[in-house]
């Protein structure tokens, strides 16, 4: 059962344009919800998270904007570039469940120069 | 402060065969989980270690099984190789001083295993 849907699973941006990326889950026992960004060869890497008591978060040019009743959240990437192509995971966690984090199906951004 | 390590890289194993993996989180960091990384399947759970203890367990037959040290290093390991086995592993490792405490999962540079 995929907990934690993602979309969509690739995007084509121009430089300097807005990245958007989704997320729903479906556990309601869900209480911490990161972004991961992966470079080919690489490990994911922590972007930014967002806790269900807050609807945004924003870290330089990324923001989390998190909708509690629809079960939602997003990853918004201002000023796009193209160092920031790569596959992008949001995930959820139950706190109150350990360490185990559910990931969406991952996004593949490509910035066009 | 030194990242996640994981040891091999790269490993290139046969059906039938077993394999060990190993994983040091960052230094003071309590909680070791492992994920599989397939293009099919995406990124999985495998379990999760805290204070040498299995707490979480993913779905995931009895073939894949893990443990971890008092210095909080892991290691997993995966007897009767099959080809479907070949994937990305992950580690990540967390600081999880309680529960409700902090959360943030910092991976490693993964293990490439390919079962021929």
């Amino acid at each position: 059962q995929q907990q934690v849907k993602q979309s969509p699973q690739s995007l084509i941006v121009q430089k300097g344009g807005i990245s958007i990326i989704n997320c729903a889950y479906e556990n309601t026992a869900f209480d911490y919800f990161p972004w991961y960004q992966q470079f080919p060869g690489k490990g994911p890497a922590l972007l930014i998270a967002i806790r269900p008591d807050v609807s945004e978060k924003k870290e330089g040019r990324f923001t989390i904007s998190f909708n509690k009743s629809a079960k939602q959240f997003s990853l918004h990437i201002m000023d796009s570039q193209p160092g920031d192509s790569a596959t992008y995971f949001c995930a959820a966690l139950n706190n109150n469940a350990g360490n185990m984090l559910t990931f969406g199906g991952g996004t593949r951004l490509m910035v066009k120069p | 402060k030194a990242g996640v390590t994981q040891t091999p890289r790269y490993l290139i194993k046969t059906r039938g065969q077993q394999v060990t993996l190993s994983c040091s989180p960052i230094s003071g960091h309590r909680s070791v989980s492992w994920y599989q990384q397939t293009p099919g399947q995406g990124l999985q759970f495998l379990f999760e270690y805290f204070s040498e203890t299995q707490r979480n367990k993913g779905n995931f037959p009895g073939r894949f099984s893990g443990r971890q040290f008092s210095n909080s290093r892991s290691e997993m390991n995966v007897s009767t190789l099959e080809l479907g086995d070949s994937a990305l592993y992950l580690c990540a490792s967390s600081l999880w001083a309680s529960s409700g405490g902090n959360n943030e999962q910092f991976f490693g540079p993964g293990t490439r295993l390919t079962v021929l």
